[in-house]
């Protein structure tokens, strides 16, 4: 199994609305990550999870705060969002941080903050 | 910090042309990946050049790395349909290894 999985697909929030972005992988990778990607943008590195534990988070807003429960599973929550948080959010993992492991993308949850 | 440079932004080809997409670093590269997002899709592994000037192919496509290891490219031949989407080169940053991306070189084939 190489695949990783995101839900919703979709995600429609208010701006005082508080919902939750899911991922999972069966690869028994110990590194995941959260990406932004704007349209005709590159994906934006957002944070990095390794063995279940944050090892970077890229200045990123506290309005979003990730969460990895276990080594399969990594969440994403939203709180307060702004229009210009409307955006594909993908999440990937690979084998282990570093240099020189691929990274397999999910196939993302398009969001749109109203 | 490290910036990842990729040239041309658009590149529209008929099919059966070539392609080729160029990155550029500012600093030396350990190691630089290539990924493909097709339209609406999510970015997909497609190689890693690792050693100086290390040339690798996959069928059409062939990735080179250069001797200093501030650049690369990405040239695919005879070029159909279905290799539209965007090609992205990604360089990691620093030691433990943070993914950066250029900006992508997206292609439309033309039948």
């Amino acid at each position: 199994d190489t695949e990783v999985t995101q839900t919703p697909k979709h995600l429609v929030m208010g701006m005082t609305n508080k919902k939750s972005l899911k991922c999972e992988q069966h690869m028994g990778h110990r590194a995941m990550y959260w990406y932004k990607q704007k349209a005709k943008k590159p994906p934006e590195l957002m944070f990095v999870y390794s063995y279940e534990k944050l090892s970077i988070n890229e200045s990123v807003p506290s309005r979003f705060s990730p969460e990895c429960p276990n080594s399969s599973l990594l969440n994403l929550h939203l709180h307060a969002l702004q229009p210009e948080d409307s955006a594909l959010y993908l999440c990937a993992s690979s084998q282990d941080r570093g240099l020189g492991y691929e990274q397999y993308f999910g196939p993302g949850t398009r969001l749109t903050v109203t | 910090g490290q910036q990842v440079m990729q040239i041309p932004q658009y590149q529209h080809v008929q099919e059966g042309e070539d392609f080729t997409t160029y990155c550029n670093s500012s600093t030396t590269l350990s190691n630089i990946q290539w990924y493909k997002q097709r339209p609406g899709g999510h970015p997909v592994f497609l190689i890693q050049l690792v050693k100086s000037g290390e040339v690798k192919k996959q069928k059409r496509l062939t990735f080179q790395f250069g001797e200093a290891k501030k650049n690369s490219s990405l040239h695919i031949t005879a070029t159909q349909t279905t290799d539209v989407g965007t090609y992205f080169c990604a360089g990691y940053r620093g030691s433990q290894g943070n993914l950066i991306f250029g900006k992508g070189t997206k292609l439309s084939v033309k039948p």
